[in-house]
């Protein structure tokens, strides 16, 4: 089956890291690039960056340059999310999301990572 | 930053109704544009993309149009399934959402 499998629900405290990970199966990994998208509680949907699991060649909207950190291990066919401070604004949905270019629509999405940031 | 705008904000419609939601682009996009549907709780699911283009798998009462800065989704006769929010996405220039659309039951 052609599925994107994002890790688990998590709880944190402003000022900790976090790296949620998003892996691919049932196609190949490295011929796609695979998307971030920020959903924030009762909002739409907002895209973060973009990373091509084959070179690593990464992209990110100017909103999040700076904020996180894209990554991906072709070998374990993973994506990766990565803040090294969290703050209360970072309490959202993260979909990881399958596409064919830096600029692409998206066919394939993960089920989503809910960030819950609370003192 | 290419700015997506989206009208109506919010939808009512009854079961069978045709319903009509538009989307603007701050500058031109050609084609590059996709229509997604997300429910609660769930992931958004690709309905339409360069426009027109129907994803495989997709009710054939879903349609797209537009090019250049204004496009709409069209569902021709809505159904109890279809009751979602609704974006668009333009893909020109990296990617950008418009801020979704509720279709409610009227």
């Amino acid at each position: 089956e052609v599925q994107l499998v994002q890790s688990g629900a998590e709880v944190k405290k402003p000022g900790e890291s976090l790296k949620l990970s998003c892996k691919g199966s049932g196609y190949s990994f490295t011929n796609y690039w695979i998307g971030w998208v920020r959903q924030m509680p009762g909002k739409g949907l907002e895209w973060m960056g973009i990373i091509y699991p084959g070179d690593s060649d990464t992209r990110y909207s100017p909103s999040f340059q700076g904020q996180v950190t894209i990554s991906a291990d072709k070998s374990l066919s993973t994506a990766y999310l990565q803040w090294s401070s969290l703050t209360a604004s970072d309490t959202a949905m993260y979909y990881c999301a399958r596409g064919l270019g830096v600029a692409t629509k998206f066919d394939l999405w993960g089920q989503g990572t809910l960030v819950t940031v609370s003192s | 930053d290419i700015q997506m705008t989206q009208s109506p904000s919010t939808l009512s419609a009854s079961v069978g109704d045709r319903v009509t939601i538009t989307c603007r682009a701050s500058q031109s996009i050609i084609t590059w544009l996709a229509w997604y549907q997300q429910k609660p709780g769930k992931a958004p699911k690709l309905l339409i993309y360069k426009a027109s283009s129907l994803e495989s798998g997709v009710p054939s009462r879903f349609s797209g149009s537009g090019s250049g800065t204004e496009f709409t989704l069209t569902i021709s006769s809505l159904q109890p399934d279809d009751f979602a929010t609704y974006y668009c996405q333009q893909y020109n220039t990296y990617s950008t959402f418009g801020q979704g659309t509720k279709v409610e039951i009227k």
